[in-house]
């Protein structure tokens, strides 16, 4: 069954340490992941995908296969970059049918 | 433009009690989803349209869940006699195309609770 695993529900880094966001996931196909963030008192909203390999605000995200793993990395973390995020995995349900399965979501905190 | 739109934002029913949640979605927006968010837990799926097509229904947690979408745009999701585990915010997602890659635009949820 497919699954998106987030280990981490809250993670603090200091400003300007490095910070990664872990995922890792469970999907028979060809996975195509995304990450989404949600700013206090903001809607939810895409970060990035995998299939664009951009990096959006310092953040980039690289698919390894072998491990199932999503991780989000940043170099520098901001105060900015404090927010929730939620690593997902499309899945198809057949009869033209997808879906977003999420990760329970990690609180990522950046301490001044 | 305005983006996706849900109404109410809050909303607090007894035991038993039907409530009926809006979705207005970007304009020209094809796809449009529902997911269930539960406090500490990532949104989960409920239903997908496309258009007024309910292509996927199978999140949906019990027959006392209906949602529909008539004209293709606006989307209602009802939820008969609820029950305190109905209680989590309902988010709306639309995305302009069909296409499973194509991104997906969030409103703000209501937050239903149940007492």
């Amino acid at each position: 069954a497919q699954r998106v695993t987030q280990p981490e529900k809250l993670l603090s880094v200091f400003k300007g340490a490095p910070v990664e966001l872990k995922c890792n996931y469970s999907y028979s196909g060809s996975p195509e992941l995304f990450w989404y963030v949600q700013y206090s008192r903001q809607r939810l909203q895409l970060l990035l995908r995998h299939i664009s390999r951009e990096s959006i605000k310092g953040f980039t995200a690289d698919l390894n296969k072998g491990e199932t793993s999503f991780h989000l990395k940043k170099p520098f973390a901001q105060e900015e970059d404090s927010a929730m995020y939620y690593c997902a995995l499309i899945t198809y349900s057949g009869a033209g049918s997808y879906q977003l399965t999420f990760g329970k979501g990690t609180k990522l905190s950046v301490i001044p | 433009g305005a983006g996706v739109s849900q109404s109410p934002r809050y909303k607090v029913a007894k035991r038993g009690q039907d409530v009926a949640l809006r979705c207005d979605p970007i304009s020209g927006h094809v796809s449009l989803f529902w997911y269930q968010q539960a406090l500490g837990q990532g949104p989960e799926f409920l239903t997908y349209f496309q258009n007024e097509a309910q292509l996927d229904k199978s999140g949906l947690p019990s027959d006392r869940f209906f949602a529909e979408r008539p004209e293709g745009s606006v989307s209602t999701l009802k939820i008969q006699r609820t029950q305190q585990e109905d209680s989590a915010v309902y988010l709306c997602a639309s995305s302009f195309t069909s296409g499973a890659t194509d991104t997906q635009y969030f409103g703000p949820g209501t937050r239903l609770t149940v007492l």
